[in-house]
């Protein structure tokens, strides 16, 4: 079954630092998102990204936040310089969308556990 | 057992219950809805949805139930199993959006 793969895994970094975190989803999708978890909390819209540019953003995508396809396989999340509350899991999805029904099933990868010390 | 609304994140249950988890979404203009299960350290995967002209939608040993006049949406689990044991989330999409709008979360644990 096809599925969005993240890395890293896991990524420690030092408050102030940036951070890029990457993402390839399912080949045949066009729509591909992020989203956040902050520990026990619920899932959070960050971005999402169609035709190689932003489409929908939420209020918590401020400018610390970027987003770029680099290649035909590659989404990535870039935090340009750290804070201690964007310690979270980030998950990536991807989708097609049917635009007859409406229908949006997102798939989403497995995360990457963000710390920041 | 039954969980009333978000208000209560935890539901516990045998194996062999039928489970139902509740949720109160918000937005009267939402149209399509989902339901996603979260296992522990994965991301969440998608269960089933609805749309709102509909109130009821069947899949396996899964059913969700839709009241648009209380903007209330439950998930039932037929035979609940322990490999159920997770976070189910629900989720609404507005009208012209797209994007998935997840609720808190309702975390269900199966005992043997």
């Amino acid at each position: 079954e096809p599925e969005v793969t993240q890395t890293p895994s896991h990524q420690v970094t030092q408050m102030g630092q940036e951070v890029i975190l990457r993402c390839v989803p399912i080949s045949n999708h066009l729509y591909f998102y992020w989203y956040r978890q902050i520990l026990g909390q619920k899932v959070e819209f960050l971005v999402s990204f169609y035709n190689n540019e932003i489409s929908e953003k939420s209020e918590i995508f401020d400018d610390q936040f970027s987003v770029e396809r680099p290649d035909g396989s590659n989404f990535t999340l870039k935090i340009r310089s750290t804070k201690l509350e964007d310690s979270a899991m980030y998950f990536c999805a991807s989708s097609e969308r049917d635009s007859r029904s409406g229908a949006n099933v997102l798939t989403f990868g497995a995360g990457s556990r963000l710390t920041v010390l | 057992g039954e969980s009333v609304g978000l208000h209560l994140p935890t539901l516990s249950v045998q194996e062999g219950d039928n489970s139902i988890i509740n949720c109160a979404y918000s937005n009267s203009a939402s149209d399509y809805f989902i339901w996603y299960k979260q296992e522990s350290g994965k991301g969440p995967q998608f269960i089933i949805d609805i749309r709102s002209n509909m109130d009821k939608r069947q899949g396996q040993r899964v059913t969700v139930l839709l009241n648009k006049t209380v903007k209330h949406l439950s998930l039932q689990i037929a035979a609940t199993q322990p490999g159920d044991s997770a976070v189910y989330f629900c989720a609404e999409v507005s009208g012209g959006s797209y994007i998935p709008t997840f609720g808190r979360g309702t975390s269900l644990i199966v005992h043997p």
